[in-house]
């Protein structure tokens, strides 16, 4: 079983709140990932980080942010929610022994709500 | 176009079937491919990395084809924990290290 937490699992909120997202992991990796799904859409690749202090915007423009002071702790904000960000994120990281390309370990995803 | 494009389904078989999803990638600097196993309302689990020289895991079989720029995933001898959704991902043209997801397809295997 991988070792990648995230909480809430389930977030339902009004519009214009501010959300945080946790995402955790034991495993020590460097590489850390977001990723956006709807139902029965492909994952989105929303932010990444290849370590502490690194952070970068996927594929998809995404209105939130993150931040990678710790290793083990890539947390996801958004500032004011909205209906449309509406979605599941999911949390995921690599081991770097792997090189550029490996298994990735997703958490079990939070499930967000915005009314 | 989409960089990684797979048939939704979903594919419906009976137990015992065999079953065939392909999947095709636009980038051809893709280096490395793989089968992501999702069930409903879970998160993806890997299934099997795919190599050129095709591999193997028990009834499963993957293989990528470069030439034409597509990797498939056969399944033989069907069983009903089968049914789920297989994402195919491939690296992005970067290489580095960031998986661009399909869609999925979804199986659904029946008694």
């Amino acid at each position: 079983e991988a070792d990648i937490y995230q909480t809430p699992r389930y977030l339902v909120i009004g519009t214009g709140k501010k959300i945080t997202l946790e995402c955790s992991q034991t495993m020590g990796h460097d590489k850390m990932y977001w990723y956006q799904q709807d139902p029965g859409m492909e994952l989105h690749l929303i932010h990444y980080s290849y370590g502490v202090n690194s952070t970068e915007k996927g594929d998809l423009s995404s209105e939130s942010t993150v931040s990678r002071i710790r290793t083990e702790h890539f947390p996801l904000t958004l500032e004011s929610a909205r209906p449309s960000h509406t979605s599941q994120y999911l949390c995921a990281s690599s081991d770097p022994g792997q090189g550029n390309t490996g298994e990735l370990f997703f958490g079990e995803g939070s499930r967000l709500t915005v009314l | 176009r989409k960089e990684v494009e797979q048939d939704p389904g979903p594919f419906n078989v009976p137990e015992g079937a065999t079953v065939a999803f392909n999947c095709t990638y636009s980038n051809s600097a893709s280096q490395s491919f793989f089968w992501y196993r999702q069930d409903c309302r879970k998160e993806p689990k890997l299934l099997m990395s795919v190599y050129s020289s095709g591999n193997e895991d028990g009834r499963f079989t993957a293989q990528l084809n470069r030439a034409s720029q597509y990797i498939s995933l056969l399944i033989r001898d069907s069983k009903l924990s089968d049914s789920a959704t297989y994402l195919c991902a491939g690296t992005s043209s970067s290489n580095t290290g960031k998986l661009i997801f399909g869609q999925g397809t979804t199986l659904q295997v029946k008694p």
